[in-house]
């Protein structure tokens, strides 16, 4: 089975600081997309940052960055000056490149942020 | 823009009564429909997914069932339900973009 693995089941961080959730995935496809997506005490799923596999830059937006390592199968999100706002759970998601996007998740991080 | 819609936010039903939650998506035509479900405290797994009205494919055996009865509705069934069947059900679709679009969810008890 083609899983995602999230190691980290909760985390910690000083609000303002800098933290950084891990994922691991396998696949063997070339082409796929991967996506962190936070999920709020409402339990809406919120996309937070996306990836093309095929694309070496790491993508960006706003505070939030990811470490994408292709060859390593990781994926890593780091969350930058560290809001109240930002406490979630926090999926890293894998979809095929073509056809249906069948997304397939980890099984979540649980971000505090201490003030 | 698009919207997905779905309801009810909260059910509880007793073991054995049939369930129907429905899901709706506006403002776009022919798109994924999926639907995942969540147990307390633990990763989306995904239960459903549809590409087309009536195509329905099944990832996980189980006493649920799926149905697409129209391009933008996707409605997940039971005819009995279990007490394992408790969760949170979120209903997403996908488009011409890649990510995947999540209803408000839905919280099933069965007592």
């Amino acid at each position: 089975a083609q899983t995602v693995t999230q190691s980290q089941p909760e985390m910690s961080v000083q609000e303002a600081e800098t933290v950084t959730l891990s994922c691991t995935y396998d696949t063997s496809e070339s082409d796929y997309y991967l996506f962190w997506y936070k999920q709020p005490p409402s339990r809406q799923m919120i996309l937070v940052i996306r990836q093309e596999a095929y694309k070496q830059q790491n993508a960006t937006e706003n505070r939030f960055s990811v470490n994408f390592q292709k060859a390593a199968k990781s994926f890593s999100l780091k969350i930058s000056d560290s809001q109240l706002g930002d406490a979630a759970m926090y999926f890293c998601a894998r979809s095929p490149g073509g056809g249906a996007q069948k997304l397939v998740f980890g099984q979540g991080t649980r971000l505090t942020i201490n003030p | 823009s698009q919207t997905i819609h779905q309801w009810p936010a909260t059910l509880v039903q007793p073991v054995g009564s049939p369930l129907s939650l429905e899901c709706t998506v506006e403002g776009t035509s022919n798109p994924n429909l999926y639907w995942y479900r969540q147990a307390a405290g633990r990763g989306l797994q995904l239960l459903f997914y549809s590409v087309g009205i009536g195509q329905i494919s099944s990832e996980v055996p189980q006493n649920l069932s799926a149905s697409r009865p129209q391009d933008r509705q996707f409605i997940l069934s039971s005819k009995k339900l279990l007490l394992s069947d408790s969760g949170f059900y979120l209903c997403a679709w996908a488009g011409g973009s890649t990510e995947a679009f999540f209803g408000q969810g839905t919280r099933l008890t069965v007592v």
